[in-house]
């Protein structure tokens, strides 16, 4: 267990739909990152927020958005779902940006 | 553009055994490379974590090296056991406004009793 936990670990939904995934760091961890893996492209890096703020943005599409809470929980939503959608988002965090990211266990979104 | 290639793609091997595989990557400015182990369906481990300046390091039965001029990093692990079996994924990241993170594909790992 590391110590990240998300929700839900499944979720199933229709095309052009909206969800939300939620992600809660290690205590103490400043630090969260967003990453989909699909079958096809494997593991992207999409954003990482820092203390609330945003940090780095990788491949993420401009119909996902994420942000960091006071409390440092993060969520993902991602919107006008398509089926290239499917796949697991993972969410993870570290103390700090060079760190050791501790990544949970995944949101397996399937896009019918 | 900014790539990280894996080498194997797949291996088999007997518990035991040694084994090596290979990272290159073109990713700049470089920042550090991660290795993780991923078992199937469940969340990336990390192993390691180098910089620049870093040519080896260490995690158990798992060692990584890291030649920064060729570009190129190894992950060898010794003595195998049944539960290294999984992906393993090395992970180049530019210092490009704060960290982006190049996965490669990963190689997948099978050691056989």
């Amino acid at each position: 267990d590391s110590g990240v936990t998300q929700t839900p670990k499944h979720l199933i939904t229709a095309t052009g739909q909206r969800v939300t995934l939620r992600c809660s760091p290690r205590s103490g961890d400043l630090s969260v990152y967003w990453y989909q893996q699909s079958l096809d492209q494997g593991l992207q890096f999409l954003i990482q927020y820092y203390n609330g703020e945003e940090r780095a943005k990788g491949n993420i599409l401009e119909r996902f958005s994420a942000q960091q809470f006071p409390d440092l929980h993060s969520e993902l939503n991602l919107s006008s779902l398509e089926l290239g959608d499917s796949a697991l988002y993972f969410c993870a965090s570290s103390v700090q940006s060079y760190n050791e990211q501790f990544f949970g266990p995944g949101t397996r979104l399937t896009v019918l | 553009k900014n790539q990280v290639e894996q080498s194997p793609q797949s291996l088999i091997i007997l518990e035991g055994k040694n084994c090596t595989l290979q990272c290159n990557y073109t990713v700049s400015p470089f920042s550090n490379l991660r290795w993780y182990k991923q078992d199937t369906g469940r969340g990336p481990v990390s192993l390691t974590i180098m910089t620049f300046s870093e040519n080896t390091k260490s995690n158990g039965r798992y060692t990584a090296t890291l030649d920064a001029d060729t570009k190129q990093s190894s992950l060898h692990i010794t003595a195998s056991q049944l539960s290294d079996s999984a992906s393993y994924i090395c992970v180049v990241s530019s210092a490009n406004y704060g960290q982006n993170f190049v996965f490669g594909p990963g190689t997948r790992l099978s050691v056989l009793p």
